[in-house]
């Protein structure tokens, strides 16, 4: 299940430090967005979500931000660990649809 | 924990040959998905299904595809004669019927397809 691309961008950071990973979405008509994780070999796996008409969302160890004058969306990792590797998408969908329209991609890799 | 399961892990087909991908959704989930992502490029969505025929689909997903629910638990995608730009991992999905909303599309491991 590997999503791995030749071009994408990686955020390298030491375990136990923060992470933020940041997306950049197209429809400001969307009336969600959400976070997947996927690691080498699995398909992509959900981590938390937001609704458009908030701004922020915590889970465990896990926040998303959204700003919708700028079209961004961040996810934040609290002190990241070796198991938080891997390729996390931004994902965007309506609820008048049922797909998900995902963004690009970013590797993440934790230094010991 | 439930989880949805792909068969096989990697497909290697000729040009021109038919491919039926399988997926095994979450046993109470009603509505299913599948998705591809070409190397190096974003996840796309093929199709949607439910309740025995398709709600949704893409551009992507023309005459060449189908998917069909054969009976209770597996869910598979058919592609009738397949071209090299088919080359991708394929995703398949479920979620639970109160979708859609968020949160609630579980992926499948994948299958890898090759065609030469």
């Amino acid at each position: 299940g590997e999503s791995v691309g030749l071009h994408l961008p990686t955020l390298s950071v030491q375990e136990g430090d923060n992470s933020i990973i940041n997306c950049a979405y197209s429809n400001s008509a969307s009336d969600y967005f959400i976070w997947y994780k996927q690691e080498s070999g699995k398909g992509p796996q959900f981590i938390i979500d937001i609704r458009s008409n908030m701004d922020k969302r915590q889970g465990q160890r896990v926040t998303v931000l959204l700003n919708k004058t700028v079209k961004h969306l961040s996810l934040q990792i609290a002190a990241t660990q070796p198991g938080d590797s891997a390729v996390y998408f931004c994902a965007e969908g309506r609820d008048s649809s049922y797909k998900l329209i995902f963004g690009s991609g970013t590797r993440l890799l934790v230094r010991p | 924990e439930p989880e949805v399961t792909q068969t096989p892990s990697h497909q290697v087909t000729q040009m021109g040959q038919e491919v039926i991908l399988r997926c095994v959704p979450i046993s109470n989930h009603l509505y299913f998905y599948w998705y591809r992502q070409i190397l190096g490029q974003k996840v796309e969505f093929l199709v949607s299904f439910y309740n025995n025929e398709i709600s949704e689909k893409s551009e992507i997903f023309d005459d060449q595809f189908s998917v069909e629910r054969p009976d209770g638990s597996n869910f598979t995608l058919k592609i009738r004669s397949t071209k090299l730009e088919d080359s991708a991992m394929y995703f398949c999905a479920s979620s639970p019927e109160d979708y859609p909303s968020t949160d609630t599309q579980y992926f499948g491991p994948g299958t890898r397809l090759t065609v030469l």
